[in-house]
Order: structure tokens, then sequence, then C-alpha cells
């Protein structure tokens, strides 16, 4: 039962380059989540997918494409990076109308 | 302003003391109240989950909410160096909501 994975664990990107952070849950939860950590920042929700086939904008969107492939896996794009999108990326997940997220090892990320 | 705040800390204390931690908000509809742990270079972890006022107990760990203050407190007991940790609040509205946390307070026990 590995909980929630994340790959990669570290990536560098040049200015403009895209890429494709992925997340997967063993758990059968409903819910998953993106989140981006910044320093002071906290936790700042980018994209949300409350069900399998459903996908919402959260606080921080702009920049960031999502898809919900199946039940399982859950995946944030960024088309064109900036500078401005260094930050360390978490996945998480949860029951439906769950009270515990379960977070992922995180992914870091640095745009140059 | 931000709808959750968080001293962003550091808070050092030695070791065996009580840690106290706090977060204000200013959204009256939120009603349920969670704190995460985080350990450095991890992904956060539950904690406490309290819904609506009143305290919660479990072991060292005891989370207060004041809804009529806006004001929610985790206290830490006993405090030991493996508590040293950044800890997160989060609250949400609803059974389904989205989670709004806190900037998270680092905590730092020293032996």
């Amino acid at each position: 039962n590995a909980g929630v994975t994340q790959t990669p664990k570290f990536q560098v990107l040049k200015t403009g380059q895209s890429m494709t952070l992925q997340c997967a849950q063993d758990m059968n939860h409903n819910s998953m989540y993106w989140y981006r950590q910044d320093p002071g920042m906290g936790l700042r929700l980018i994209y949300y997918s409350a069900s399998e086939g459903t996908t919402d904008k959260g606080e921080v969107p702009n920049g960031y494409n999502v898809s919900r492939l199946n039940k399982r896996e859950f995946s944030l794009r960024l088309e064109s990076a900036a500078p401005s999108q260094t930050s360390v990326y978490f996945c998480a997940s949860s029951e439906a109308y769950g009270h515990e997220q379960y977070f992922g090892p995180g992914t870091r990320l640095t745009v140059t | 302003q931000k709808e959750v705040e968080q001293d962003p800390g550091p808070l050092s204390v030695p070791e065996g003391a009580i840690v106290s931690l706090n977060c204000t908000y200013s959204n009256s509809a939120f009603q349920y109240f969670m704190w995460y742990r985080q350990y450095s270079r991890k992904g956060p972890e539950l904690l406490m989950y309290t819904y609506s006022s009143g305290n919660k107990e479990d072991g060292r760990f005891t989370a207060q909410v004041d809804k009529s203050s806006k004001y929610i407190s985790l206290f830490i007991r006993d405090s030991q160096p493996s508590d040293s940790a950044t800890y997160l609040c989060a609250m949400k509205e609803d059974s389904w909501g989205k989670f709004q946390f806190g900037a998270g307070t680092q905590v730092v026990v020293t032996p």
C-alpha cells in the first residue's frame, strides 16, 4: 500500500519548457488535489478533482492544466514554465467527504 | 488579508516544555478544523481534526477551537525533539469543501 506517489521528485526546467507532474493513489479515494508550497505562503490549491471526470480551479490555477486520467491518477501540466512556478508541488487525496487529506512526498521544481 | 493567519515562527522550546500554536481566521463559515504536521522535505500528515467549537485531546496533543473569536490552538505537552517540524492549520466550510491552509509555524524542540 504505497499511499500517494508523485513523480518526479526533482526537476529543473528552463523558462518556456513544458512538463507533466504525475500523481497516483491506491486508497480508492474519490477526491484528489494539487497544491504548491512556497515559503511564507503555506499550501495553495492549484486544482482539485472532487471525483473522476471532474476538475475545478483552486486559488492559483493560472499557468497550469490538469487531467484526471482515472480514479487513481491526477496529473498537473505546465505548458510554458516560468520562474514564478519554482515551488514544491504536492498531490493529495481524500475520501469524498473526508477531513483527512493524504499527501505525496512532493516534487521540487526549479525554473531558471 | 489571508483567510487563515498563522505565525511562521520559528518557535524554539526546550525539551519537555509545552508548545502552543494558534491560527486566526476571518471566514465564519469554517466548521471543520485540522492540524497537520510536516517534517522537513516531506508531505504534511494529519495530526488532529475538530468539528465546530470545543476541545479534543489525543495523547500529548490538544486541539481547541473558539469559533466566537475565530481562533484555533494546538498544544503539545512534554515536547520531544521528534516534535520539531512545521505545523499547519487547515479549515473547511463543508464536508465536501476545499481546504484552506495557514502558512505553517516552524517548531524547534531543543534537547
